[in-house]
């Protein structure tokens, strides 16, 4: 089935560091949302894009969908231990059948 | 319930046995969805329902898939004469009717040896 392409496959970071990940498709879609995967536990929703251009802020996580509708980013400033997890960029046209991406590993180092 | 709840959250099975893995979805959400996920995969879209019909079964990947939901509630998955590659994580995730976005369960963690 189809997926997005989503970079990096990992990362490595001390805490405080920046993150940034990017998750793109050949295809256009109308919405697009980043989820976190903390281990043994299903994704969580984090935040959700509408608008092709849109800049949306949760705490320390921004998000932007992509003008193209291609594609779409997440940074997280300041890093802190909880952070670690599997974030996944998901994307969808009809709102019933999401396809999502590989997932970024994300380890922050104390 | 509060969230979405999934049984067995693990299951060790047999070559070519049958199991069945049961979603309970959060109270009044009319949409279902069953995604699988292979270790150090994405989600992989097996099938969703829109109440206890499913419009898009397009994700199962053979015959030997099958899922249904009574009562636009409980939905159970079922995997016949289960092979190893069956082995991966099957999430169900649920929503209300216009919110794109999921709440997902914790998944049931398959293992075919």
């Amino acid at each position: 089935g189809q997926q997005l392409n989503q970079s990096p496959q990992s990362m490595f970071i001390q805490e405080g560091e920046d993150v940034s990940m990017n998750c793109t498709s050949s295809s256009i879609f109308n919405t697009w949302l980043w989820y976190k995967q903390d281990p043994g536990e299903g994704p969580v929703l984090l935040i959700a894009l509408y608008k092709a251009g849109e800049l949306t802020s949760n705490g320390r996580l921004t998000a932007q969908f992509g003008i193209t509708r291609k594609d779409s980013f997440l940074n997280i400033s300041a890093s802190i231990p909880s952070d670690v997890g599997i974030y996944f960029c998901a994307a969808t046209n009809t709102g019933n059948q999401f396809y999502f991406g590989t997932g970024t590993s994300l380890t922050v180092i104390p | 319930g509060a969230g979405v709840s999934q049984s067995p959250s693990n299951k060790v099975t047999e070559k070519g046995k049958d199991v069945e893995l049961r979603c309970d979805p959060i109270s009044g959400h009319t949409a279902l969805y069953w995604y699988r996920q292979s270790l150090g995969q994405g989600l992989e879209f097996l099938i969703y329902f829109q109440g206890n019909s499913a419009p898009d079964k397009s994700g199962l990947p053979s015959d030997r898939f099958s899922a249904e939901r009574t009562g636009g509630s409980v939905s159970t998955l079922t995997i016949q004469r289960t092979q190893q590659e069956d082995s991966a994580v099957y999430l169900c995730a649920s929503s209300s009717r216009g919110w794109y976005g999921y709440t997902f369960g914790s998944g049931t963690r398959l293992t075919v040896v």
